[in-house]
Formats: structure tokens, sequence, C-alpha cells
């Protein structure tokens, strides 16, 4: 079955190091979306990609970097720049110029930090 | 900011209806209305999506208004397993999704 896989799952981390999380799509989705939510909060945009080899900035873009090398990876850094990293982080796809569909997105990556 | 505007929280009891609101007034004439809803713990899951007239599906309703600059998700018999947020977004939007309404089920 297609959709979007996000791993892991749960990620420790110990402050000051980077960490990258880890979203793969098999849907042949050319956009793909990485955001951050907070406890009782709603999602927030940090990076967008709409093809390969390109990605813009969102709304919480800083201490974050992305890249997008294959169309079905969008791989997502925290950097030890990100002052507060601890949060869920979705990743989610669609096809781009299809108004028709929406978003899938992935089961989620917990990141604590300590 | 979300081009979506919804209510934060809302209640309902164990088996009854629940309709739950969305404006989305500067809605263009190609925009699909998408609902979502997110589980605790899950990434946000597909519930309907409609462009003008009114859809059901397994799941829920969605009423869309006449002039199309609102819209109401419909759950027929909620249960304790519909508690959840559940997120509004226009297919042409600019990918927010805002705060969502969070929906408490009483038993």
């Amino acid at each position: 079955d297609g959709g979007i896989t996000q791993s892991p799952k749960y990620l420790f981390r110990k402050e000051g190091q980077n960490v990258t999380l880890s979203c793969e799509q098999n849907l042949n989705h050319d956009a793909m979306y990485w955001y951050r939510q907070d406890p009782g909060q709603g999602l927030r945009l940090i990076y967008y990609s709409q093809i390969v080899n390109d990605f813009q900035k969102g709304d919480i873009a800083e201490g974050y970097s992305v890249s997008r090398e294959k169309k079905e990876s969008f791989p997502l850094t925290v950097t030890s720049a990100q002052k507060n990293p601890t949060a869920f982080y979705l990743c989610a796809s669609r096809p781009q110029g299809n108004i028709y569909y929406g978003y899938t997105f992935g089961s989620g990556t917990r990141l604590t930090v300590v | 900011d979300a081009k979506t505007t919804q209510p934060n929280s809302m209640e309902s009891n164990e088996e009854e209806p629940v309709h739950l609101p969305c404006n989305h007034s500067t809605i263009s004439g190609t925009d699909y209305i998408h609902w979502y809803r997110q589980l605790p713990s899950q990434g946000p899951e597909y519930v309907i999506h409609g462009l003008t007239s009114n859809v059901n599906n397994r799941m829920a309703s969605l009423a869309i208004a006449e002039d199309r600059k609102s819209s109401t998700l419909i759950l027929h018999r909620a249960t304790l397993r519909d508690a959840a947020v559940y997120y509004c977004i226009l297919s042409l939007g600019d990918m927010r999704f805002g705060a969502g309404t969070r929906l408490t089920v009483k038993p």
C-alpha cells in the first residue's frame, strides 16, 4: 500500500546535537511538507518542497534544515540552533497542482531533547 | 495564517450529532474544502472533501453553504472514538492548518 513513512517514531537526543528525521513516500507525490506540533497546539509549517531540488521556508524554519534530492524523500534536520526542539514532527505530501486531492500524513516522530 | 477559521473547541454527548463549523470567506471558485481529523499522537487523516454540493461518506457529511463561504462537518452519531482535533483547509490554501477544533465527546 502507498503511504508516508516517518522514522523513528520516538527519538531522544542530548541538547546541542543535530538530529535528522526521516520521511519517505511511495505515493509519487510532488509536494512534501514538514510540520511541528507542540502539546495542545495546531500544526505549524517548518519547510515545504514542491519539486525535487527545491524547497521553501515555512513559518518556523529557524534552526531546521531540509533537503530534497529524491522525489520520495524529504529529511528534516533539527540543528543545535533550534532553541526548543522537543515536539511532535509530522511529514505530509500531496500531488502538486491537483486541487482535488488533499494531504497524506505520516504517523509522526516524537522528538525529546534532554 | 490559515485561510479558514474554526472554533477552538466543542463538546458533544455520545451518540448525538455534532456540527463542526468552518468559515472560509476568501475561498476561490475552484477551491475544494477538505476536512481532516487528528487522533491523539497520530498524524491527521482525511475525513471528507467537497466543492459545491453536500457530500456524504461513511465517516461524515459535509454541508457547504450556497455562497461557499462556510461549511459544516457533520458527525451523525458521535462516539468516543471521534474525540479528536478537526481541521478544515482549502485545497488552494497556503498549506497552513491552524489550530483546528478540539472535539470532546462525553459518555
